[in-house]
């Protein structure tokens, strides 16, 4: 079964420092999201991406935030300057067609990324 | 802010028995709403989806929705202990998924 696979599983970085988190999505997937999620909290929206631009994003995504495919597959989160609340599992997710009427999303196994 | 409501738990059942878990949502403008299992450190997979009224059935599990009352639940039939997780309840307003923090369930054998 096809499956969005992120790299890496686990990082740790120093505070101040960029991080770049890679996903690829199904293959025949238009929509890509990232997610993220705080230990013990829920999971929260941050970008979803199609077309090449960014098609929403929220309000936890700022200038510290950039997206991007750099190719025919790989879509990445770029995060400059990371702080200790930059601390959390981040998933990429991807679907078929944009929301809507139960079109559905699939999530990636995650990145944990824990800024020290 | 498209709020999403669950009880968080944790929910105890024991092996065998039905677990209910229930959704509350604030924008009457959702469109579809998912079930989704998360075990501890894992990626949220899809159990269901539904967006019409009523009830919808996947093998044990049974969604219910109630737009006028802004409600959805899931049951979950025969419950076994593998069905030990966090229920995530999330919708789609048309833009994005809202997810709700999670109701926890342990099934005891």
């Amino acid at each position: 079964e096809p499956e969005v696979t992120q790299t890496p599983s686990h990082q740790v970085t120093q505070m101040g420092q960029e991080v770049i988190l890679r996903c690829v999505p199904i293959s025949n997937h238009l929509y890509f999201y990232w997610y993220r999620q705080i230990l013990g909290q829920k999971v929260e929206f941050l970008v979803s991406f199609y077309n090449n631009e960014i098609s929403e994003k929220s309000e936890i995504f700022d200038d510290q935030f950039s997206v991007e495919r750099p190719d025919g597959s790989n879509f990445t989160l770029k995060i400059r300057s990371t702080k200790l609340e930059d601390s959390a599992m981040y998933f990429c997710a991807s679907s078929v067609t944009g929301t809507g009427y139960g079109n559905t999303i699939y999530f990636g196994e995650g990145s944990w990324l824990t800024v020290v | 802010q498209k709020e999403v409501e669950q009880n968080s738990g944790p929910l105890s059942v024991p092996e065998g028995a039905i677990a209910s878990l229930n959704c509350t949502y604030s924008d009457r403008g959702s469109q579809s709403f998912f079930w989704y299992r998360q075990y501890s450190g894992k990626s949220p997979e899809l159990i269901m989806f539904i967006y019409s009224n009523g009830d919808k059935e996947d093998g044990r599990f049974t969604a219910q929705l109630n737009k006028a009352s802004q409600y959805v639940s899931l049951l979950i039939r025969d419950s076994q202990p593998s069905d030990s997780a966090t229920y995530l309840c999330a919708l789609d307003t048309g833009n994005q998924f809202y997810f709700g923090t999670g109701t926890s369930l342990t099934v005891i054998p």
